[in-house]
This record gives structure tokens, sequence and C-alpha cells, in this order.
């Protein structure tokens, strides 16, 4: 069963433009919320994560909206640049006994020049 | 620099061969992971060591096995493992209940290829 859901599976920006990717989850248990950006044969590398007692978190280009209500969160990259294609994962934990991390299943985002 | 160091970087093995990846992290962090990444896929934990306490995932086959000599320094010996085994594997450390910084820390990552 997937813990968190993930959409889309692929986009593709201009640059300039505004990317927005979504995640879902379900557990009310889950209370910290990290996105991961992944390049080509690299390790997931954190970028911006949130904990639910703020709706938006902002860093740089980067800011994830949280609706607590919904059980939503997303990630929008301000100002799309080719640098930032790669593929983004949404992740949710809880604070239990060794933190794991449920990852979505991914978006691939290409932003064209 | 990631601050969490794998080796090798790249691994090619027989079927039959015994082989191990290593993990380093100087962070002092408390919690170690394994994860293995399919291509286009997240990756999908394998085990986690917490305060050098073991947790597996019960699907991974015994082929895989861990190790933890001490709280800085994780392996995974590959014992006659399968051409689907290989992937993209990961190791990640992070702390346990600092809630000031619960993400993870990966490495770059061990590209293992099963011959």
């Amino acid at each position: 069963q997937q813990q968190v859901k993930q959409s889309p599976q692929s986009l593709i920006v201009q640059k300039g433009g505004i990317s927005i990717i979504n995640c879902a989850y379900e557990n009310t248990a889950f209370d910290y919320f990290p996105w991961y950006q992944q390049f080509p044969g690299k390790g997931p590398a954190l970028l911006i994560a949130i904990r639910p007692d703020v709706s938006e978190k902002k860093e740089g280009r980067f800011t994830i909206s949280f609706n607590k209500s919904a059980k939503q969160f997303s990630l929008h990259i301000m100002d799309s640049q080719p640098g930032d294609s790669a593929t983004y994962f949404c992740a949710a934990s809880s604070d239990g006994a060794g933190n794991q991390f449920y990852f979505g299943t991914g978006t691939s985002l290409t932003v064209i020049p | 620099d990631t601050e969490v160091t794998q080796t090798p970087k790249h691994l090619v093995m027989g079927m039959t061969n015994k082989k191990s990846l290593k993990c380093e992290q100087h962070m002092g962090h408390r919690a170690m992971y394994w994860y293995k990444q399919k291509a286009k896929k997240p990756p999908e934990l394998m085990f986690v060591y917490s305060y050098e306490k073991l947790s597996i995932n019960e699907s991974v086959p015994s082929r895989f096995s861990p190790e933890c000599p001490n709280s800085s320094l994780l392996n995974l010996h590959l014992h006659a493992l399968q051409p689907e085994d290989s992937a993209l594997y990961l190791c990640a450390s992070s702390q346990v209940r600092d809630r000031q910084g619960d993400g993870y820390t990966f490495g770059s990552g061990t590209r293992l290829t099963v011959v």
C-alpha cells in the first residue's frame, strides 16, 4: 500500500515557469514532510521540509504548501531553470524509532530553455 | 560533497561472488539505513540501524546481510546475488529524535550490477 501518493509522474515546464508537484497521505501520525531532489547517478538530496504546524515554507525559489485538513502538500518551484531538471520525491515520516520515511513515487521534471 | 561516503561507487559481481558495500558518516547521527533504488523508482528501505539496533524489512532476501561495526560505519554484505538485484544501493543517516533536523542525508550510492 502506497503511504504517500505523488503526481504527476512527469512534468515539462518552460524556463521561468512554475513547476508544481503534489503529494497526498493518509496516516495522520506523519509529522515531517521533506522533499528530495535526485540527479541521475546521485543519491537524493534534501531540498526543503515542513512540519504540520505551518501551512507554508519558502526557501529561495522553492516553496512547500501544506494542507493538514486535506492531508496534502505540494512543492512549487518558481522561475524554473534547466538546472532544476531532476527527479523529485516527496516523503513523510512520524517521530518513531528509526525515523522510517515513506517516499512518493517520484516526479521527473524537465525544464526546457 | 556529501557527508555520507559510500564505497565503491560502482561494482560488478558474478552470482557466486561475495562482496561488501561500505558506508561512513561523521555527523554524529545515530540512525543509519540501507535503501535499494531501481531506475525511475523511489528508494525502498532494506535495513535500519537505530542506536546500533537492527530493524529489517522482512521482504529483503537473506543474501543481503547488514553489519554496523559502530555508530559511524555501516556495511552491506552481498552473497549469491541475482541479476534482479542490480540497482543503486543508497546509504543514509539521520538523527533519531532531533526535531530540528530529521531529514536523511544520503550518500551518492553504489551502482551494483550482477552478471
